[in-house]
């Protein structure tokens, strides 16, 4: 049973325009949320985070929204550039024994920015 | 050099072969995982190793031998795979704290059992 969902498998958009990424997780005890970024024969790297008890989370271009009664969270990208053309993974983590730890991962979105 | 490094980056073992992936991190963190990223599959973590103890062992058949010499040194020991265990292994490295915490990872080793 997937707990961290990614239902969109691919996103295009125009250079310029915002990208929006959206993700559903199913386990109400989840604090912590984060975003990676993947490119091709590289490992993840992190983009941002949000903790449970924050609703949004700004970092240059990338702002997080996390909506906890509908179990969704959300990555906007303004604007959006060639080079985030990538895969985004969304993951999830809960306290366990007093430390967050293990990553659960959704499946990832292909982003795709035309120039 | 810096961050979180694999080697090798690329491997192909026959399913009677044994190797080993390293990993080494250079960010003074306390935890070091295993994950392994199939074809249109979430990445799944096999192994969380915390203050050089396993702490997490997510089912993963006895062909995968995880070891962790100290902090810094993770490896994934190979013996007899299957031609399914062709994979991207990721090795992470993170600070095992109250609130959250982010994963970094390295490049990954791309696997193939022929």
């Amino acid at each position: 049973d997937q707990q961290v969902k990614q239902n969109s498998p691919s996103l295009s958009v125009q250079e310029g325009r915002i990208s929006i990424l959206n993700c559903d997780y199913t386990n109400s005890m989840f604090d912590y949320f984060l975003w990676y970024k993947k490119y091709p024969a590289e490992g993840p790297t992190f983009l941002i985070s949000i903790s449970s008890i924050k609703d949004k989370n700004e970092d240059g271009r990338f702002t997080v929204f996390l909506n906890k009664s509908a179990k969704h969270l959300s990555l906007h990208i303004v604007p959006s550039q060639p080079g985030d053309s990538a895969v985004y993974f969304c993951a999830a983590s809960l306290d366990s024994g007093g430390s967050n730890y293990k990553l659960t991962f959704g499946k990832g979105t292909l982003l795709t920015v035309n120039p | 050099e810096t961050g979180v490094t694999q080697t090798p980056r690329h491997l192909v073992m026959g399913m009677t072969n044994k190797k080993s992936l390293k990993c080494e991190q250079h960010l003074g963190h306390n935890a070091m995982y295993w994950y392994k990223q199939s074809a249109k599959k979430p990445l799944e973590l096999m192994f969380v190793y915390s203050l050089e103890e396993r702490v997490e062992n997510n089912s993963v058949p006895s062909r995968f031998s995880p070891e962790c010499p100290n902090s810094s040194h993770l490896f994934l020991h190979l013996h007899t795979l299957q031609p399914e265990d062709s994979a991207l292994y990721l090795c992470a490295s993170s600070q095992m704290t109250a609130g959250g915490t982010e994963a970094f990872f390295g490049q990954g080793t791309r696997l193939t059992v022929v």
